[in-house]
């Protein structure tokens, strides 16, 4: 079946250093979503990505779908105490019906003072 | 408008008992999901309805199954629980398109002993 793997599970970072986190899926997607879960929460949305190559831009986060629609990516530029949580990708095959989203292993995200 | 609402958002049980667990989506969503997620295995899709119809199946035992009403809300219900079935039941509901976003609740905290 579908896999959706993230890299890297975690990462420590200083206030104002970037991250970047990682979603490669074993199949071809039809679209890819990202989600945020904040500790002691529930994924929250944050995006949609459906182009071959799309670039999308949320103030200082921007994610990108690959060329070949099998791989994201989520960049935070500068990031803050307010970014912490964990990084979802979730994909939707391009013969799997309905709302099954395979949900990506997720990056745990810390910023330090 | 009021979000997803899943109760109880607790719950203790001793192995071979049954649980239900109840959610409520948003207004006018058709669709609900339902994720176990657990620290090591993330978040794993069990099912999906739509319509009172069952449009998605994830890989757990028949031991898990679910349903839903005419009014979208949706029940799921594990029978003769295990130890490592402690986990954390989340909901999510959406419109039911293949490009929805998903709406989770707070999730239900399942612990078996």
């Amino acid at each position: 079946g579908q896999q959706v793997m993230q890299i890297p599970q975690y990462q420590h970072v200083q206030e104002g250093e970037d991250f970047t986190t990682y979603c490669n899926s074993s199949t071809t997607l039809s679209n890819i979503q990202w989600y945020k879960q904040r500790p002691g929460g529930h994924p929250v949305f944050l995006i949609q990505l459906v182009k071959s190559g799309e670039v999308k831009k949320q103030k200082r986060l921007t994610f990108q779908f690959g060329e070949a629609k099998k791989n994201s990516s989520l960049h935070i530029t500068a990031t803050q105490t307010t970014d912490v949580g964990t990084y979802f990708c979730a994909g939707r095959g391009l013969t799997g019906g309905g709302n099954k989203l395979t949900f990506g292993t997720g990056t745990q995200l810390k910023v330090e003072l | 408008k009021a979000g997803v609402t899943q109760t109880p958002r607790y719950l203790i049980k001793t192995r071979g008992q049954q649980v239900t667990l109840s959610c409520s989506p948003i207004s006018g969503h058709r669709s609900v999901s339902w994720y176990q997620q657990t620290p090591g295995q993330g978040l794993q899709f069990l099912f999906e309805y739509f319509s009172e119809t069952q449009r998605n199946k994830g890989n757990f035992p028949g031991r898990f199954s679910g349903r839903q009403f005419s009014n979208s809300r949706s029940e799921m219900n594990v029978s003769t629980l295990e130890l490592g079935d402690s986990a954390l039941y989340l909901c999510a509901s959406s419109w039911g398109g293949g490009d929805s976003p998903l709406h989770f609740g707070n999730g239900t905290r399942l612990t078996v002993t």
